[in-house]
């Protein structure tokens, strides 16, 4: 069974920055993409990046774009979210999912979560 | 922000039958395969629809989904206390570039 187990999180002030990583095992990572979805305590999911299983491809939601870096090293398994600039609103659950990007003909779509990392930015 | 609509809640009686809506736009429910995940309170949300009606393994077939046009929606037959949820559907956006998300519709049973 897919495992994704995310770690790195924690309370950080605003304008300060965090990395996040989301550790994969029992699939070949280097042939899938990736995804960041945050949700912010009490609301809804929201999507914040995704990269390509070679990691050429980065995606960014507007809300964190030129903020967030996301990267992966498939030797280790491993995804990441460099997050910079951080506010409040950035409070949130951040969990990596599993991707299936196969476009118009094959749907793109999410098959496996993390149970996520809580961020909190607070003064 | 979510760019797909849901209605806050939707209920029934275990047996009945009920749907949710989805509703985006051209550049990703028109365009895109949608796709729905079920969340339980504190954990990770899990797929429980893709390619509008594509049910992963280990889903029962209560569980069906639908497209037309730029709306989506979901059915769930047979109402059970376990289905009691919330359940988001989700697209990829041509305009965004990314995923959307639903704004999520809480079941109760």
């Amino acid at each position: 069974e897919v495992q994704l187990v995310e770690s790195g999180g924690g309370l950080v002030q605003p304008g300060g920055s965090l990395r996040v990583s989301c550790a994969a095992s029992e699939f070949t990572f280097s042939n899938f993409a990736m995804s960041w979805v945050r949700q912010a305590p009490g609301k809804g999911l929201e999507w914040v990046s995704s990269i390509s299983g070679t990691g050429d491809y980065t995606y960014y939601a507007d809300s964190v774009k030129g903020r967030f870096t996301i990267s992966r090293d498939n030797s280790k398994n491993t995804l990441y979210l460099q997050m910079n600039s951080l506010t409040v609103e950035d409070t949130a659950i951040y969990s990596c999912a599993k991707a299936v990007f196969r476009g118009l003909y094959g749907g793109n779509y999410l098959d496996y979560w993390g149970q996520g990392t809580l961020v909190a930015v607070s003064s | 922000q979510s760019v797909l609509t849901q209605p806050p809640s939707a209920s029934g009686t275990p047996g009945q039958r009920v749907t949710i809506s989805c509703s985006g736009s051209n550049s990703n429910i028109g365009y895109y395969y949608v796709s729905w995940y079920q969340q339980f309170p504190g954990t990770a949300p899990k797929l429980l629809m893709f390619r509008n009606n594509q049910r992963p393994s280990g889903v029962p077939d209560r569980f069906s989904g639908s497209k037309s046009g730029t709306s989506a929606s979901l059915a769930i037959s047979g109402l059970r206390s376990e289905d009691e949820a919330d359940y988001f559907c989700a697209a990829w956006d041509a305009s965004l570039t990314g995923f959307v998300f639903g704004t999520g519709t809480t079941v109760s049973v």
